[in-house]
């Protein structure tokens, strides 16, 4: 099953401009992480923000929780054309399986 | 360095034939992880292992099958029985906290492409 799905699941953007990606998910976690995909390659990990943490910066990554909502969202500021990427998050269930499950991805084009 | 290996990179099969694809990690971590990406989608769980010499079905674990007898590695086998079985499959591992009750942070691996003729 899915548990994240994101939102929107396309997003074009200028360079300079901020890129917001919305994620939603159905039981409690653990924490959530976002990560991020260059076509035809592996995910690597942006950041992890725990279930009691409500917003976490890390570089140009801002990174909200809203676990009331069961929602979190991901900015990027002042985006980069290097910056196009597919961005996945990914949830840490609660009591869980001990594995993460991840949403289907927005895919981020980012215009020089 | 410290990292994840997979290979092949690319694979083809004839139908009615088991491929397996190979994870190597040098990371020293505990858990490892399968998962299936089809175009445009997100990632779905395989099978996953917390330890050596155990493993758990994910969410498709139909038509594939695992091995860990060793803490570096983690063979998938893609099998005949398995119906669509063109994907990009993508490994991963993780030192997880259990006393926190936490997965942690997933290391991957840059994917096998395997392809039915």
């Amino acid at each position: 099953s899915q548990q994240g799905e994101e939102d929107p699941q396309a997003l074009s953007i200028q360079e300079g401009e901020n890129a917001t990606m919305n994620c939603s998910y159905k039981t409690s976690i653990n924490n959530l992480q976002w990560y991020r995909q260059n076509s035809g390659r592996g995910l690597v990990h942006l950041i992890l923000i725990r279930s009691n943490e409500r917003e976490k910066h890390s570089g140009r990554l801002r990174v909200t929780l809203d676990t009331s909502k069961k929602s979190s969202s991901l900015l990027i500021t002042a985006s980069r054309a290097a910056d196009t990427a597919s961005y996945f998050c990914a949830t840490d269930p609660r009591p869980g399986r001990r594995a993460l499950t991840f949403g289907s991805g927005t895919r981020l084009q980012v215009q020089p | 360095d410290g990292g994840i290996t997979q290979s092949p990179k690319y694979l083809f099969r004839k139908e009615g034939q088991n491929v397996t694809l190979s994870c190597e990690q040098n990371l020293n971590h505990d858990a490892m992880y399968w998962y299936r990406q089809d175009p445009g989608q997100g990632l779905r769980l395989i099978y996953y292992s917390q330890i050596v010499n155990d493993f758990q079905k994910g969410d498709i674990a139909e038509g594939y099958s695992v091995s860990r007898e060793k803490k570096e590695s983690f063979p998938l086998t893609v099998t005949s029985a398995q119906k669509n079985p063109t994907a990009f499959y993508l490994c991963a591992s993780s030192s997880p906290e259990w006393g926190e009750g936490d997965t942690g942070e997933l290391f991957f691996g840059e994917g096998s492409r395997l392809t039915v003729l």
